[in-house]
């Protein structure tokens, strides 16, 4: 168990639906990644906030969004749905920005039909 | 664009015998290199790192090799056992990179026979 808890485990939406997927970092860290995986493009950085802001953006969709909140969990939010976002999103957290290792949560799978 | 490569997609192993995975990078400003472990339905789990400013990093039965001129790192797994069994990914970040992101590859798939 790394500390990192992820909610929901799953989600099942249609196509043009908007989500939301909840992460809670380890108790003490302060920065949240966000990666998607996908079964073709394997495991791809999306967005990073580090107490409360963010720090940095990879291949994020505009479709998407992301925050972290004052008690550092962050949400994670999809919106106009495709069939193509269906993944597994995982979230993972450390203890500063510039601390390299990172401790994952269990990911949410997302389905859209 | 592919920075980080395992071109091994998966790797058989007897139990009690070595296990080596290969990672090569693109990316000359990476300085930080990471090895994970992922079992089916959970997230991966951290289970290396090493610095450009070294070549080897060991953690009990794990060894992470570096070879910078290479561009190519490995980890080795002695003795393996059954409960290894899972995706290896190596993961890169450093320099020039986006502020924290991890750059991750394909992974592959160890499996340990009993």
């Amino acid at each position: 168990d790394s500390g990192v808890t992820q909610t929901p485990k799953h989600l099942i939406t249609a196509t043009g639906q908007r989500v939301t997927l909840r992460c809670s970092p380890r108790s003490g860290d302060l920065s949240v990644y966000w990666y998607q995986q996908s079964l073709d493009q394997g495991l791809q950085f999306l967005i990073q906030y580090y107490n409360g802001e963010e720090r940095a953006k990879g291949n994020i969709l505009e479709r998407f969004s992301a925050q972290q909140f004052p008690d550092l969990h962050s949400e994670l939010n999809l919106s106009s749905l495709e069939l193509g976002d269906s993944a597994l999103y995982f979230c993972a957290s450390s203890a500063l920005p510039g601390i390299n290792e990172q401790f994952f949560g269990p990911g949410t799978r997302l389905t859209v039909l | 664009d592919q920075q980080v490569k395992q071109n091994s997609p998966s790797l058989s192993v007897q139990e009690g015998r070595i296990s080596i995975l290969n990672c090569d990078y693109t990316n000359s400003m990476f300085d930080y290199f990471l090895w994970y472990k992922k079992y089916p339905a959970e997230g991966p789990t951290f289970l290396i790192s090493i610095s450009s400013i070294k070549d080897k990093n060991e953690d009990g039965r794990f060894t992470v090799f570096l070879n910078k001129s290479a561009k190519h790192l490995s980890l080795h797994i002695v003795p393996s056992q059954p409960g290894d069994s899972a995706v290896y990914f190596c993961a890169a970040s450093g320099r020039g990179t986006s502020y924290g992101k991890l750059t991750f590859g394909q992974g592959t798939i160890l499996t340990v026979h009993p």
